[in-house]
């Protein structure tokens, strides 16, 4: 069972638009989402992560929402770049239990930005 | 500073065999997990050390899986008999920790692609 639904499996964006990822959960035990990036070849990477007590969080040209109440999260791109064009993960992860700090990931989303 | 490194990158392997693959942490990083990637899937929690807790199991797809940490040090993962359903990318990840509020940020190595042939 996916804990963690993401869409859309794939996205194509031109250089300059705005690319948008979307994520819903359904555990409420989740506190922290964070987002990953991948490049072929690579392992993935942390782009930006929230907590549940916010409802937005902008790092440069990335910026996560948070909808407790619907249990989604997006991340938005803007002025997306080429060399953004990577695979995107959501995650989530919980916050007591044996299970505590292991991440439960969407299935990703292949970006990629046309120039 | 190194980041989490992972060895082999790349092992082909006939099915039946058994296999061995190591994950060497960030230094001081007392939690380590091992994912498996499938390709074109998302990642698929294995297993997870923290400290010298019993590691959390839940995630292993058979008892043909099994993986050790020596203290919060390198961590072996094996498949044995393995099978052409084995074939992926087995990722490592370490972070600090997760105790309170602390950043649970997990750090990747690059993975380890496995093919049964």
């Amino acid at each position: 069972q996916q804990q963690v639904k993401q869409s859309p499996q794939s996205l194509i964006v031109q250089k300059g638009g705005i690319s948008i990822i979307n994520c819903a959960y359904e555990n409420t035990a989740f506190d922290y989402f964070p987002w990953y990036q991948q490049f072929p070849g690579k392992g993935p990477a942390l782009l930006i992560a929230i907590r549940p007590d916010v409802s937005e969080k902008k790092e440069g040209r990335f910026t996560i929402s948070f909808n407790k109440s619907a249990k989604q999260f997006s991340l938005h791109i803007m002025d997306s770049q080429p060399g953004d064009s990577a695979t995107y993960f959501c995650a989530a992860s919980i916050k007591w239990g044996s299970t505590l700090g292991r991440l439960y990931f969407g299935r990703g989303t292949q970006l990629t930005v046309w120039p | 500073g190194a980041g989490v490194s992972q060895s082999p990158s790349n092992k082909v392997t006939e099915k039946g065999k058994d296999v061995e693959l190591r994950c060497d942490p960030i230094s001081g990083h007392t939690a380590l997990y091992w994912y498996r990637q499938r390709l074109g899937q998302g990642l698929e929690f294995l297993i997870y050390f923290q400290g010298n807790s019993a590691p959390d199991k839940s995630g292993l797809p058979s008892d043909r899986f099994s993986a050790e940490r020596t203290g919060e040090s390198v961590s072996t993962l094996t498949i044995q008999r393995t099978q052409q359903e084995d074939s992926a990318v087995y990722l490592c990840a370490s972070s600090p920790g997760t105790s309170g509020r602390a950043s649970n940020e997990q750090f990747f190595g690059p993975g380890t692609r496995l093919t049964v042939l």
